[in-house]
C-alpha cells in the first residue's frame, strides 16, 4: 500500500490555460474524493465517485471543472480556461465503502494561475 | 446545507498543557463526525472519527472527541499536549445519507517546548 498519489505536485499555468491533475488512490478503495482548499481555509469538496461513477458534484464546481474515473482506478480533474481564481491546492481522497469510512489523503496538486 | 464551525484559529500552548479544539456543526439528522490533522509538511490523516456507538471516542496519540448531540459539538481533547502537537486540525462532517464532506476551517495549533 503505497498510499494516494497526486501528480504533478505544483502547476503554474497562464490565465486561460486548461490543466488536468491526476489521482491513484489506494487500490482496494472503492470511494474517491476531490476536494480545493484555498490559504486558511478547510478542504472544500468537489465531487465524489464510487467506483467509476460520478456520484455527488458541489453546487461550487462550475462548468469549467471536470472529473472521470474512467474503469474505477486513477481519477483525473480538468480545469479548462482557468481563472486566477482557481489558485489553490486540489487535494483527492479515497477510501472504502461508505460515508463513515476514513479517507486517505493525496499530498496535493498546488495550482497557481498567473 | 450544512456547515462546520471551529471557533479557535490559533491556539499556543506550552508543553504538558490541556487541550480543547472546539467544533460545532449545523444538521438536523444522523451525523458521522471527524478530525483529521495536518501535521509540517504532511498529508492530511485521521485523528478519530464517530459514527455511532460511545460518543466519546479515543484516536491516536492521545487524542478523544466527545460527540454532545444536543450541542451538536464534537470537541477534541488531549490532556496533555507535546511539541510533537502542533500542527493544523480540522473537523469535518456528513450525513449519514450523504456523501459530501464539510470541514472546518481548521485550527493552527502551535506547542510551545
Amino acid at each position: 500500500d503505497t498510499g494516494v498519489s497526486q501528480n504533478p505536485r505544483h502547476k503554474i499555468t497562464k490565465r486561460g490555460q486548461n490543466v488536468t491533475f491526476r489521482c491513484d488512490p489506494i487500490s482496494e478503495h472503492n470511494r474517491l474524493y476531490w476536494y480545493r482548499q484555498t490559504l486558511g481555509q478547510g478542504p472544500e469538496f468537489l465531487t465524489y465517485f464510487q467506483n467509476e461513477a460520478q456520484l455527488e458534484k458541489s453546487r461550487l464546481l462550475s462548468d469549467r471543472f471536470s472529473a472521470e474515473r474512467p474503469k474505477g482506478s486513477f481519477s483525473t480533474l480538468e480545469i479548462q480556461r482557468t481563472e486566477q481564481g482557481d489558485s489553490a491546492m486540489y487535494l483527492c481522497a479515497s477510501s472504502w465503502e461508505t460515508g463513515a469510512d476514513t479517507q486517505y489523503f493525496g499530498p496535493g496538486t498546488r495550482l497557481t494561475v498567473l | 446545507a450544512q456547515s462546520v464551525s471551529q471557533h479557535n484559529h490559533h491556539v499556543i500552548l506550552s508543553e504538558a498543557a490541556s487541550l480543547e479544539l472546539g467544533c460545532n456543526y449545523s444538521y438536523g439528522g444522523t451525523v458521522n463526525l471527524f478530525w483529521y490533522v495536518q501535521y509540517p509538511g504532511q498529508h492530511l490523516q485521521l485523528l478519530l472519527k464517530y459514527f455511532s456507538g460511545d460518543p466519546l471516542v479515543k484516536g491516536i496519540k492521545g487524542f478523544e472527541a466527545e460527540f454532545i448531540k444536543s450541542k451538536f459539538s464534537f470537541n477534541l481533547r488531549k490532556p496533555s499536549v507535546q511539541w510533537s502537537d502542533t500542527a493544523e486540525y480540522f473537523c469535518a462532517v456528513n450525513s449519514n445519507t450523504g456523501n459530501q464532506f464539510y470541514f472546518g476551517t481548521g485550527t493552527s495549533l502551535t506547542v510551545i517546548p
